[in-house]
């Protein structure tokens, strides 16, 4: 959408490194949601944040209100960590914006 | 670009009584998904419906909750009866293949 930028579209990793996604936004955002696409198309939270950073296992993501941009990163990527990842971002008024997403695709 | 809409988008009920919550997808869409958002938390999914069936559902779609698109007609949520935990921001969305595409939610309060 228009309110958020995501990049890239499309990214492809081999085993074991690693990589970031982002978001940036076009306006003040009060909070950031990052997304995996599962096998029967849900949307499923991976990280939820109002500012600062938050880390799961081999998944980081930071969120800068201030400084208008969301990451995901990404380290020793695995092949099960391919498919779509998709932000999202609430603003003052609570509406919501998604990201066009990123394709991952792991590779041996 | 194609809307999704949601009837009505606010809601205020007592507690054990049943609630509908409506959702108008883009008139070509297949498949219909429902999401839970408790205030300054994150969204979560909650079921996922396709072909008149429910194709997928979360811990948090309790036994209380059912979903239908009856004759093509509104995709509704529906819980019966309420708790006050089920207050938060229910997002309806559709998707013909892999754009999912989300309503403006609506917001519902149990007392």
């Amino acid at each position: 959408g228009d309110q958020v930028e995501q990049s890239p579209s499309a990214l492809s990793l081999h085993e074991g490194t690693g990589s970031a996604l982002r978001c940036n936004f076009t306006t003040t955002m009060r909070a950031v949601q990052w997304f995996r696409k599962n096998s029967r198309g849900s949307l499923i939270n991976l990280f939820y944040l109002a500012s600062g950073t938050k880390e799961n296992g081999r998944l980081k993501s930071a969120f800068d209100s201030k400084e208008r941009y969301s990451t995901l990163h990404i380290r020793d990527a695995q092949l099960e960590d391919s498919g779509t990842y998709f932000c999202a971002a609430w603003n003052s008024n609570n509406r919501i914006f998604f990201g066009d997403g990123t394709q991952l695709v792991v590779k041996p | 670009g194609p809307k999704v809409l949601q009837i009505p988008s606010h809601q205020i009920i007592d507690m054990g009584q049943m609630v509908t919550l409506n959702c108008d997808p883009v008139s070509n869409h297949l498949y219909f998904y429902w999401y839970k958002q408790i205030l300054g938390q994150q969204m979560e999914f909650l079921v996922n419906f396709y072909n008149g069936k429910v194709m997928e559902k979360s811990k948090l779609f309790k036994d209380q909750f059912s979903v239908e698109r009856p004759d093509g007609s509104y995709f509704t949520l529906k819980i019966q009866p309420t708790a006050l935990e089920d207050s938060a921001v229910y997002f309806c969305a559709s998707s013909l293949d892999d754009t999912q595409y989300f309503g403006p939610g609506t917001r519902l309060l149990v007392l």
